[in-house]
């Protein structure tokens, strides 16, 4: 039973344009959630998080929006850029569970010049 | 610089050999995980230690065994490597307790088994 859900394969965005990941979960004991970006032959680098008693973090291009009713959360990226061009995961934690982390599947994100 | 660092990039062998994938940390964190990535399957748990010779499984443990003698040290064994075992595999650590749960990852190893 997959925990963690990013039902977008792909996604395909024009440069200077917003990119918008979502991200679905279903255990109500994650209180940390993480995005990591991913290029080929490389290991996942952290990219942002935001912990359960918020709902926006934001960092530069990058913020990330929680809606724990939904539960769901997403990742934008304005403006996107080539070099944004990965693969991005989300993950989420529970420090009940000693904050073993959860990924989902992944979303090739492809931005075109 | 924190560092998680991988034995190995990139590693072939031959089916039913003995397979050892080693992954080292020093930011003194509690957790260490084997994760292997296949395309359109994300990022999937083997195996899960959170202190020195504890272990969890993770989703999918089979075929593999893991052994954590000294905490910054967290070994991957693949008893005898099969070919569906051919992937990218990626150690990463991270602290136990507290809300700071970041885990960093190694570089990956890609191993392929023919």
């Amino acid at each position: 039973d997959q925990q963690v859900k990013q039902n977008s394969p792909s996604l395909s965005v024009q440069e200077g344009r917003i990119s918008i990941l979502n991200c679905d979960y279903t255990n109500s004991m994650f209180d940390y959630f993480l995005w990591y970006k991913k290029y080929p032959a490389e290991g996942p680098t952290f990219l942002i998080s935001i912990s359960s008693i918020k709902d926006k973090n934001e960092d530069g291009r990058f913020t990330v929006f929680l809606n724990k009713s939904a539960k769901h959360l997403s990742l934008h990226i304005v403006p996107s850029q080539p070099g944004d061009s990965a693969v991005y995961f989300c993950a989420a934690s529970a420090g009940e569970y000693g904050n073993k982390l959860v990924f989902g599947a992944g979303t090739i994100l492809r931005v075109k010049s | 610089d924190v560092k998680v660092t991988q034995s190995s990039r990139y590693l072939v062998k031959r089916t039913g050999e003995k397979v050892f994938l080693e992954c080292v940390q020093d930011m003194d964190h509690e957790n260490m995980f084997w994760y292997r990535q296949d395309p359109g399957l994300g990022l999937r748990l083997i195996y899960f230690s959170y202190d020195v010779k504890m272990k969890e499984k993770g989703d999918i443990p089979e075929g593999y065994s893991v052994s954590r003698e000294k905490k910054e040290r967290f070994s991957l064994i693949l008893e005898s490597a099969s070919t569906n075992q051919t992937s990218m595999y990626l150690c990463a650590s991270n602290f136990r307790q507290g809300m700071n749960t970041e885990a960093f990852f190694g570089q990956g190893t890609r191993l392929t088994v023919v």
